[in-house]
């Protein structure tokens, strides 16, 4: 089983819709919950994270986390054309004597916003 | 804040070729990492550095050495490229709480 999981997609959503990207984990002992977003030949660049269960909402973006269930999504709304990226879940645990932590990657969802 | 900056950001190496990238970060964060990321595989992590004077393996170490020069440097070596070693590698750093910042990329080819 991967340790980050994600469905690859291509998503597409129209314009305007809600876009919902899904992502399980393994690794019960993880803290922290981070989307980054992707695009074509860029790096990866901070969309939103989360520590809690619950939502968590900026602007047009809303992360849910469900620990018991080891669930974590990113909802968008009103999805724009530029919202067409590689959407990448990230999980953080701590390496060995827990002074370190690392983030674990799912393969990432691709999302099409159509117009 | 010019963030993490990573050089070169192109890469053509012949098998058994050496090259070291580098990266550099004016953050002041305590913790970096070199990760790659190939089609259908996502990022997987080749080494990091919790701290100054500290460096440990990731899940994919082999072929690779890491130098973290002081706190704002930390380098990626291959001492003999192999053609399984194309990719983009990406620098990236962090302090404890928030997330990771990462560097623009270096993508590698190996002929």
């Amino acid at each position: 089983q991967k340790e980050v999981e994600q469905n690859s997609g291509p998503l597409s959503v129209p314009e305007g819709a809600i876009a919902s990207l899904n992502c399980t984990y393994s690794d019960r002992g993880s803290q922290s919950f981070f989307w980054y977003r992707q695009y074509s030949g860029k790096s990866p660049e901070l969309i939103m994270f989360i520590y809690s269960n619950g939502d968590k909402e900026d602007g047009r973006f809303t992360a849910q986390l469900n620990k018991a269930s080891q669930y974590v999504s990113l909802l968008i709304r009103d999805s724009q054309p530029s919202d067409s990226a590689t959407y990448l879940c990230a999980v953080n645990s701590y390496l060995n004597t827990g002074t370190a932590s690392k983030l674990t990657f799912g393969t990432g969802t691709r999302l099409q916003v159509t117009l | 804040n010019a963030g993490v900056t990573q050089t070169p950001k192109f890469q053509v190496l012949k098998t058994g070729q050496s090259m070291t990238l580098q990266c550099a970060q004016d953050m002041n964060h305590n913790s970096m990492y070199w990760y790659r990321q190939d089609p259908g595989m996502g990022l997987r992590l080749i080494y990091y550095s919790a701290s100054e004077g500290t460096t440990d393996k990731g899940e994919v170490p082999n072929g690779y050495n890491v130098s973290r020069l002081n706190k704002r440097e930390f380098s990626l070596r291959l001492e003999s490229a192999a053609p399984s070693q194309t990719s983009v590698y990406f620098c990236a750093s962090h302090k404890g709480g928030f997330g990771y910042t990462f560097g623009s990329g270096t993508r590698l080819t190996v002929v």
